[in-house]
């Protein structure tokens, strides 16, 4: 079954430190790739995709993240986090070249940056 | 920005009895989408919409649920008899094209409590 693995639940960090998030998942056939980000109380907010190209793709906010096909990571990066990168990270893939229209969401990282 | 509503905000309902929980699109998008996010869990897919037809569901999505875009711009999820284990997060989301393309636009979502 297709599923997404997102390895630190919840991680700690001081400003300015670099963050990594881990994102794994398990599906054969080609996938687009997004990282999501939730601010206590808001709504899912796009920080990034990946479909094709460069593997390496720079979203908002400073963030970017490494696609690795051969370890089926895609993996989260800001060299320099700020305390309003506070907030809840979601990896989501979407299969491709099937009907599937949904986004398998991996469970999530809650990331606390203090000030 | 163009924005996915979605109201209300929070509703508390009795066990048993029917919600509907409501959506409004960005108005040129094609696709629309319901997720739900019960409290500490990840985002879980629940169904897509196209054409004015479901175009996938999940197990989740059984008899008790429906959708419906009655109008030209709402996008509706009916839980017929709601249960306990209902209460969650309800996000709506919709896209131009399919997952693959430009990713999903989130609503701020419902909040669904079932007492």
């Amino acid at each position: 079954a297709q599923s997404v693995s997102q390895h630190n639940h919840h991680v700690i960090l001081s400003e300015a430190a670099s963050l990594e998030l881990g994102c794994n998942y398990s599906y054969g056939g080609t996938v687009n790739l997004f990282w999501y980000v939730q601010y206590p109380g808001q709504h899912l907010q796009l920080l990034l995709k990946y479909f094709s190209g460069d593997p390496l793709v720079k979203g908002i906010k400073g963030f970017e993240a490494e696609f690795i096909k051969s370890k089926f990571s895609f993996n989260l990066r800001k060299p320099s986090v700020q305390w309003s990168d506070t907030a809840e990270y979601f990896c989501a893939v979407n299969p491709r070249g099937s009907r599937t229209y949904k986004y398998i969401f991996g469970t999530g990282t809650r990331l606390k940056v203090l000030a | 920005e163009p924005e996915v509503t979605q109201t209300p905000s929070h509703q508390v309902t009795q066990m048993g009895q029917e919600v509907i929980l409501r959506c409004v699109p960005i108005s040129n998008h094609l696709y629309f989408y319901w997720y739900r996010q019960i409290l500490g869990q990840k985002v879980e897919f629940l169904v897509s919409f196209y054409n004015n037809e479901i175009s996938e569901k999940s197990e989740i999505f059984d008899d008790q649920f429906s959708v419906e875009r009655p109008d030209g711009s709402n996008f509706t999820l009916k839980i017929r008899s709601t249960k306990l284990e209902d209460s969650a997060m309800y996000f709506c989301a919709s896209s131009p094209n399919t997952g693959g393309g430009n990713g999903y636009t989130f609503g701020s979502g419902t909040r669904l409590t079932v007492v």
